[in-house]
């Protein structure tokens, strides 16, 4: 079975720069398209990276994601932290019929 | 602009069956380019997909709920519903439903709201 795994949290200090990564097993991550989804208290998740690295309108430069297809891995990197960045985070992919979700990474802005 | 709203009952007994329709509003649930997915998200926990359709009835679930769950498109209505059969206290959490795009693997975007289910007698 396709797996992704995340940090359970990260913390980090304003303007500073912090990567949640994302690790596959089960399959090859770079087979299929990475999301990754912010998603704040008692709300909808919303996309902040598709399709890999994509910023959809609206998400700030400050969000960026990539692929390490040599660890198996997925990686969304946020620059010049800001205090309203902090939420979870979830990557997301597909394999052989299944969407897969990571179980979510918690980023604290202190 | 689409817009995905979950409708259905907020308490369900254990054993019975958890119902919820996502009604569509905004575009057709019949475009092909799209399918249309279930996601729950337990008190505190992360997002599970459950299963996702697409209008000409073909269906994908995720299998730790295969035996158990039913996805129907209802193009009439403009609709999608979840079944949920034999629920337990970890069915318990809020359900979504949101469009995710057929070729591409995209995103699931946009989403409902959620709708929060509770098993319990």
């Amino acid at each position: 079975n396709f797996m992704l795994t995340q940090p359970h949290s990260v913390s980090e200090s304003p303007g500073k720069t912090v990567t949640i990564s994302c690790t596959g097993s089960g399959g090859n991550i770079g087979n299929f398209y990475v999301h990754w989804y912010q998603q704040r208290p008692g709300s909808a998740p919303t996309t902040v990276i598709s399709e890999d690295n994509q910023r959809p309108s609206g998400v700030p430069d400050r969000f960026s994601g990539s692929i390490d297809s040599s660890s198996n891995s997925a990686s969304l990197t946020i620059s010049g932290l800001k205090t309203e960045d902090e939420a979870d985070y979830y990557c997301q992919s597909y394999n052989s019929n299944n969407w897969v979700f990571g179980g979510g990474t918690s980023l604290t802005v202190l | 602009q689409l817009q995905l709203q979950e409708s259905g009952p907020g308490l369900v007994k254990p054993s019975e069956t958890l119902s919820l329709t996502c009604i569509v509003s905004g575009g057709s649930i019949s475009n092909d380019l799209y399918y249309w997915g279930w996601i729950r998200q337990p008190p505190g926990k992360g997002l599970e997909w459950i299963g996702s359709a697409y209008y000409s009835e073909s269906t994908y679930y995720n299998p730790s709920f295969r035996s158990r769950v039913t996805i129907s498109v209802d193009t009439s209505k403009n609709q999608f519903s979840l079944r949920l059969s034999s629920v337990t206290a970890a069915d318990t959490a809020v359900y979504r439903c949101a469009r995710h795009d057929r070729y591409s693997y995209g995103t699931f975007d946009p989403w409902g709201q959620g709708a929060l289910v509770t098993v319990s007698s």
